[in-house]
């Protein structure tokens, strides 16, 4: 199946800094979705995105579908944006499961 | 609020018990999905329903049941539970379609499983 690795595993910020998370996978990918996992377990959709380049506000997102690779963006950090940040995708034609990274632990400091 | 809903959010029982978690999708989403995290095993697939039928399996315990309802929402069954069973079990939903299909899944806010 298709392998998923984040990098990198931890990620200590002060506030207002910029950081770039990645994600590589093994195959070619339906569906790619970046997730914030919150100190309260909620995991919350940052973006869909299985090729191409998307932004929200303060994050965004770039996916090379040719390379296997995706990249998060996330500018001025916040405390809030303390959690893990995982990557999930899922390939095939007939399947739609995610397979989840292990994810990256950022903590962001005032 | 991804439109998902879980209940209950806490549950603590004992090692040999049963429990039912129940899901909401969104309004609309034909698909739901069973995931569950450990701090062992990571954010792991467990099954699919589509509109009433299993539609894929991934690493599932025997132990684990689970079904999706014709108002579309699903209850995970854990029996004979065992100490490693605890873990965060999240419910998602998508639009559905052909299986493959380029869509985004939505995350329920979890159960959060104790056994002891």
């Amino acid at each position: 199946g298709i392998q998923v690795e984040q990098s990198p595993p931890d990620l200590i910020l002060q506030e207002g800094a910029n950081s770039t998370l990645r994600c590589n996978f093994s195959d070619s990918v339906n569906n790619l979705q970046w997730f914030h996992q919150n100190p309260w377990g909620q995991l919350i959709n940052l973006f869909y995105i299985p090729s191409g380049t998307k932004q929200n506000g303060r994050l965004s997102a770039t996916t090379v579908a040719t390379e296997r690779y995706s990249l998060l963006y996330i500018s001025s950090s916040q405390t809030t944006d303390s959690g893990v940040y995982f990557c999930a995708v899922s390939g095939g034609y007939n399947t739609d499961k995610l397979i989840f990274g292990t994810g990256t632990r950022l903590q962001v400091f005032p | 609020d991804s439109g998902v809903t879980q209940t209950p959010k806490h549950l603590i029982t004992a090692t040999g018990q049963r429990v039912t978690l129940r899901c909401s999708p969104r309004s609309g989403d034909l698909s739901v999905y069973w995931y569950q995290q450990s701090l062992d095993q990571g954010l792991q697939f467990l099954i699919q329903y589509y509109n009433g039928e299993e539609r894929a399996k991934g690493n599932i315990l025997e132990r684990f049941s689970a079904q999706q309802f014709p108002d579309l929402h699903s209850e995970l069954n854990l029996s004979s539970l065992e100490l490693g069973d605890s873990a965060l079990y999240f419910c998602a939903s998508s639009v559905g379609g052909l299986a493959g299909a380029k869509e985004t899944q939505y995350f329920g806010p979890g159960t959060r499983l104790l056994v002891l």
